[in-house]
């Protein structure tokens, strides 16, 4: 079974500019999360999609992030205009739906340079 | 307002030692607790998780403990071996609802060879 994919790994951008990454979870996988972790500190949550809606996206910071998960599959994250502080490394996780366990698995993160 | 604080940032010990490593959360309402390991350039790793209605859970080398009146979980990990040499986060949940993490700020433990 293929693990939870991003693209890109890297992304160097210039302040102002716009990128888009993206996250394949595991085939089966309702759930789908967003996380980032600025560097030395805490992965903070950002959203949780089930299928093709958003469930909790108390974690967005602001209107220039978008999350989107058309068809319930892969899920987009754009950050429009980029600044300064959104560089860090951002994490894609999804889950099966579950009344018990909250296991998730994670994929290997987009590192995010703002310049 | 940190709701799951590892306040060790890291930890040496020496291989075949057991490694401790501690977790503290202020939320009474989390109810479901996960360790998570992270080697660098790459994600974290589910490792051991515990239910509130638990006290303990073993994995083979590693074990944790959950004492919620002290809310207070750790995890043990012996003995400890160099490959366990990584960034460990320490995250909690609420059960049913398939709900975020909420993780600590991470130990980094290296073990000696």
């Amino acid at each position: 079974e293929a693990g939870v994919t991003q693209f890109p790994s890297h992304s160097v951008i210039e302040k102002g500019q716009t990128v888009t990454l993206r996250c394949d979870p595991i085939s089966g996988h309702d759930n789908l999360y967003w996380y980032r972790r600025v560097m030395g500190k805490e992965i903070k949550f950002l959203l949780h999609f089930v299928k093709e809606s958003k469930q909790d996206e108390s974690g967005m910071p602001n209107n220039r992030f978008l999350a989107e998960r058309t068809g319930g599959t892969y899920s987009t994250l754009k950050v429009q205009p980029a600044e300064l502080e959104d560089s860090g490394v951002y994490f894609c996780a999804s889950s099966r739906l579950s009344q018990g366990d909250n296991e998730q698995f994670f994929g290997p993160g987009t590192r995010l340079t703002v310049l | 307002d940190q709701q799951v604080k590892q306040n060790s940032p890291s930890l040496s010990v020496q291989e075949g030692r057991i490694s401790i490593l501690n977790c503290d959360y202020t939320n009474s309402m989390f109810d479901y607790f996960l360790w998570y390991k992270k080697y660098p350039a790459e994600g974290p790793t589910f490792l051991i998780s515990i239910s509130s209605i638990k006290d303990k859970n073993e994995d083979g080398r590693f074990t944790v403990f959950l004492n919620k009146s002290a809310k207070h979980l750790s995890l043990h990990i012996v003995p400890s071996q160099p490959g366990d040499s990584a960034v460990y986060f320490c995250a909690a949940s609420y059960t049913g609802a398939n709900s975020k993490l909420t993780f600590g700020k991470g130990i980094t433990l290296s073990v000696r060879p």
